[in-house]
C-alpha cells in the first residue's frame, strides 16, 4: 500500500516558537493532502486541505495565519504552527488520497506528530 | 457527507468475533463505506471499503444490506492487538479532493 511519511513524530518546544511538520507521499503523488488535529480521547478534526501549487483551504475556526500550509510539490506538504502556545499542544496528522495503482482514493495517513508546547 | 452513528465502545475477549455496526441513514447513491482503525498516538489505518453486499479481505469483512443504511464491520477471532478505535466513514470515494470527516468512532477493548 501507499506510504505517507510524517516528520517529526514528536516535538517539544517553548511558547512563542514556530514548529514545522512535514508530510510526504513516498511512492505516489498527491495534489491534495489533508491536515487533521486530534485532542486526547477525541476524534480527528479536519483543519485544512492542502493543494499543490495553490492556497490551502481552511476549515471554519482554523486560523490560516496561525497554521501555515505549503504544498510546494506533488509529494510534500508542510504545516507550520507559528508562535506556538500551550493550547496548540495536540496530535497533528496528515493524509493523502491514493489513486489508481495504490488504491481507489483511499486515504493514507501519516503516523502523526505529537506537539507539546511548554 | 452522510452522518454516521456507531457505538462509543465495545468490549470483547481474545478469540471472539467482533461485529461493529454503523448506521448511515442518509447515505447517497455514490457514497462508499470505509472503515479505519486507529491505535493510540498513530494515524488511522485503512481496513476495508465497500459499496454493497459483502467485502472480505485478510483483515476483516464488511457486510452491507441492500438498503445500505447500515454496515457491519466483522473482525474474526480478535486478539489483544485489535484494541483500537474503529471509524466508519461514508463519502464519495472517487473524488480525490474530498476530505474525510471523522465521527467519534468505536473504542474496542479486547481482554485476555
Amino acid at each position: 500500500g501507499a506510504v505517507v511519511s510524517q516528520h517529526p513524530s514528536r516535538v517539544i518546544c517553548k511558547s512563542g516558537t514556530s514548529v514545522k511538520i512535514e508530510c510526504r507521499s513516498l511512492d505516489f503523488q498527491a495534489t491534495t493532502m489533508f491536515w487533521y488535529r486530534q485532542f486526547p480521547k477525541q476524534s480527528l478534526m479536519l483543519m485544512a486541505t492542502s493543494n499543490e501549487g495553490s492556497k490551502a483551504t481552511y476549515e471554519q475556526g482554523v486560523e490560516k495565519d496561525k497554521f501555515l500550509i505549503n504544498h510546494a510539490s506533488l509529494t510534500l506538504s508542510t504545516l507550520t504552527v507559528t508562535s506556538a502556545h500551550p493550547e496548540d499542544s495536540s496530535f497533528y496528522i496528515c493524509s493523502a488520497p491514493g489513486t489508481g495503482r495504490v488504491g481507489r482514493n483511499i486515504q493514507y495517513f501519516g503516523a502523526g506528530t505529537r506537539l507539546s508546547v511548554l | 457527507l452522510a452522518k454516521t452513528t456507531q457505538p462509543i465502545s465495545m468490549d470483547s475477549y481474545e478469540g471472539q468475533e467482533v461485529n461493529i455496526t454503523c448506521s448511515h441513514n442518509n447515505i447517497a447513491t455514490n457514497d462508499y463505506i470505509t472503515w479505519y482503525q486507529q491505535f493510540p498516538s498513530q494515524g488511522p489505518r485503512f481496513i476495508i471499503q465497500g459499496y454493497k453486499t459483502k467485502v472480505t479481505n485478510e483483515v476483516a469483512s464488511l457486510f452491507i444490506p441492500a438498503d445500505r443504511k447500515s454496515s457491519t464491520l466483522s473482525l474474526p477471532r480478535v486478539s489483544l492487538s485489535d484494541t483500537a478505535v474503529y471509524y466508519c466513514l461514508v463519502g464519495v470515494q472517487d473524488q480525490a479532493g474530498t476530505a474525510l470527516i471523522f465521527g467519534k468512532g468505536t473504542t474496542l477493548s479486547v481482554s485476555s
